[in-house]
């Protein structure tokens, strides 16, 4: 079956710094991945998904991801973060073939002034 | 364009008792799915409908939980009897394409359901 693990709880960050927020997941044959971002009192909003092709992906607000098959991680990423980036980001995949999302438990992005 | 509404915004119930959650999906997003947010966990893939037919309801307690779209736009969700562990945030989402990975997911802003 298909998972999703983001090892930290909360990412702490200063404002202007870069922001990574981790993801590993363990599907069985290639993995499509995406994030998605969730605000305060708000719906879950996608971000960026990986399919196929370039393993660097850009998405919506200035954040990418890389898809690494060695390393089964799809890291997200932004080079310098703001306090409205302050939310609720969740990893998520699904193996060819297969049309569940599979969430991991998320991680609280605090970014600070 | 509207997003995704539903209603109630929060509820409280008593185990045991029956439920209801109302979805209205983004005007013409054949596809609408209901997922569970348990605190401090992903959500959780319920059903997924197709227009007025169910895609999947493999991961549904059909004992207690049903879902209806009977004309193919509006959704409702119940839960009858209720469970402590029914306690959640339950969210709706619409798709233009029933692929996942060929459009983005958009959630509705959730029912927070707390069970007594």
């Amino acid at each position: 079956a298909q998972s999703v693990a983001q090892p930290e709880d909360q990412v702490n960050v200063a404002e202007g710094n870069p922001l990574t927020v981790k993801c590993t997941y363990s599907v069985s044959g290639n993995p499509y991945l995406f994030w998605y971002v969730q605000y305060p009192n708000r719906g879950l909003q996608f971000l960026l998904k990986y399919i196929t092709g370039d393993n660097l992906v850009k998405g919506s607000y200035g954040f990418e991801a890389e898809f690494n098959k060695s390393q089964t991680s799809f890291h997200l990423k932004k080079p310098s973060a703001l306090v409205s980036d302050s939310a609720l980001y969740f990893c998520a995949v699904i193996p060819h073939g297969n049309n569940r999302l599979a969430f991991g438990k998320g991680n609280q992005v605090v970014v600070i002034p | 364009e509207a997003g995704v509404a539903q209603s109630p915004r929060y509820k409280i119930i008593e185990k045991r008792q029956s439920v209801a959650f109302w979805c209205n999906p983004i005007s013409g997003h054949a596809t609408l799915y209901w997922y569970q947010q348990i605190l401090g966990q992903g959500p959780k893939l319920l059903i997924q409908f197709q227009n007025n037919g169910v895609v999947d309801d493999s991961q549904l307690p059909k004992d207690r939980f049903s879902a209806e779209r009977l004309k193919g736009v509006d959704s409702t969700l119940k839960i009858q009897p209720a469970k402590l562990e029914d306690s959640a945030v339950y969210l709706c989402a619409s798709s233009l394409d029933r692929l996942v990975m060929n459009s983005p997911l958009h959630f509705g802003n959730g029912t927070r359901l707390t069970v007594t």
